[in-house]
């Protein structure tokens, strides 16, 4: 099986532009979790969705928005960047979202840098 | 919010070496996760503990998670230059939700 993929790797924007990144899950996984992880802040949950539903959200502007689609892919946006935006954005999938018996695997980040 | 507090932050050790961290937290935590993550790529699943005082193994690594649910360890032995990288706890805080609590991480280098 093909492991959790995102697109694009590294993106580069400046200050008030708005980015997407996308986020494909494994084959068969309905649930996706979308994670920032800065040096200082280390990694902190944005938000999951699981059928094309946000089911749980972290403490995050609401310049962080995603979206599900029906075959589970996920995206996420930000608008109005801003420098502190900068970081890694993992997304993580997992088959049905149960934190009793799920686990989360992980993408390799999407790394943006806001310039 | 709920916190994982992960210790040490660093480890400088030489090859063949055990290594042991651990993980605490003021809350109590239904399931703990150690993940690795290298530079470039996202964590990657080690270990998975589900109950309290279950005691798990994958090869060289093994965890346990604590009889209290507030706290759980990772040894890994015999150290090798691959095992170089950063090492994170994560735990869930409520059943059924997929929040993922991290660690602050602890990087592990290796003299060969």
């Amino acid at each position: 099986k093909a492991g959790v993929t995102q697109t694009p790797r590294y993106l580069i924007k400046t200050r008030g532009q708005q980015v997407t990144l996308s986020c494909s899950p494994i084959s068969g996984h309905r649930s996706v979790s979308w994670y920032q992880q800065t040096p200082g802040q280390g990694l902190q949950f944005l938000f999951e969705y699981f059928s094309e539903t946000q089911r749980n959200k972290g403490n995050f502007p609401g310049r962080f928005s995603g979206r599900q689609f029906s075959n589970s892919r996920s995206e996420m946006n930000v608008s109005t960047l801003e420098l502190g935006d900068s970081a890694l954005y993992l997304c993580a999938s997992s088959p049905m979202g149960q934190a009793s018996t799920d686990t989360q695997y992980f993408g390799p980040g999407t790394r943006l840098t806001v310039l | 919010g709920q916190q994982l507090n992960q210790s040490p932050q660093s480890m400088f050790i030489q090859e063949g070496e055990d290594v042991s961290m651990n993980c605490t937290s003021s809350s109590i935590f239904n399931t703990w996760l150690w993940y690795k993550q290298e530079p470039g790529e996202g964590p990657v699943l080690l270990i998975a503990l589900y109950k309290a005082g279950e005691l798990t193994s994958n090869g060289r690594l093994t965890a346990q998670f604590g009889i209290t649910r507030k706290d759980s360890f990772l040894n890994i032995s015999a150290s090798i230059p691959s095992d170089v990288g950063i090492y994170f706890c994560a735990g869930y805080v409520h059943q059924g939700a997929q929040k993922l609590v991290f660690g602050q991480g602890t990087r592990l280098t290796i003299n060969p």
